[in-house]
């Protein structure tokens, strides 16, 4: 059961500017992830923020969460032609050892 | 460096088919995950495993079975091959199910 729903599906930018990617989510969680998945290729994990974490940071990476709304934006900013990928959110359920459940992704299109 | 290895990176079977992924890793984790993905559906989970022998299913298990005789192990078995599973595989492992997930590079199964 697919909990995590990215939005937007798609999203193609200039190099250089911010790329703002949405997740939005049902139940409540352990945690938060963000995935990047290159063509063809497996996913490598970004970032994780916990559920009482507002705000984390990683080199050009911005994440926030919100558990109010449900939801969490994946911030990339100063994007470079190397940024194109798919990138994926995660959520861990706040219900024991249960795995991950992933949303779709969100295309991202960084045009030189 | 941690891996996640699988067997073949492209896969061309024929229609019935018996067919075998074979997982590894080596960062001595507790679960690990298979997973097939299509487009426009994102990741689904197809089995995972907490433990040595252990399975549980995920959300399309049908027509499929795992084994894990080692730690390290982590087989998905097609025991009839269908072309309506011709897709990408995704195994991945983790210390913990809300941990982080670490993929190996992907299986690209066609079948004919």
């Amino acid at each position: 059961s697919q909990q995590g729903e990215e939005d937007p599906q798609a999203l193609s930018i200039q190099e250089g500017e911010n790329a703002t990617m949405n997740c939005s989510y049902k139940t409540s969680i352990n945690n938060l992830q963000w995935y990047r998945q290159n063509s063809g290729r497996g996913l490598v994990h970004l970032i994780l923020i916990r559920s009482n974490e507002r705000e984390k940071h990683s080199g050009r990476l911005r994440v926030t969460l919100d558990t109010s709304k449900k939801s969490s934006s994946l911030l990339i900013t100063a994007s470079r032609a190397a940024d194109t990928a798919s990138y994926f959110c995660a959520t861990a359920p706040d219900s024991g050892n249960t795995p991950l459940v992933f949303g779709k992704g969100t295309r991202l299109s960084v045009i030189a | 460096d941690v891996k996640v290895t699988q067997s073949s990176r492209y896969l061309v079977k024929r229609t019935g088919e018996k067919v075998f992924l074979e997982c590894v890793q080596d960062m001595d984790h507790e679960n690990m995950f298979w997973y097939r993905q299509d487009p426009g559906l994102g990741l689904r989970l197809i089995y995972f495993s907490y433990d040595v022998k252990m399975k549980e299913k995920g959300d399309i298990p049908e027509g499929y079975s795992v084994s894990r005789e080692k730690k390290e192990r982590f087989s998905l078995i097609l025991e009839s091959a269908s072309t309506n599973q011709t897709s990408m595989y995704l195994c991945a492992s983790s210390l913990q199910g809300y941990n982080e997930q670490f993929f190996g590079p992907g299986t690209r199964l066609t079948v004919l």
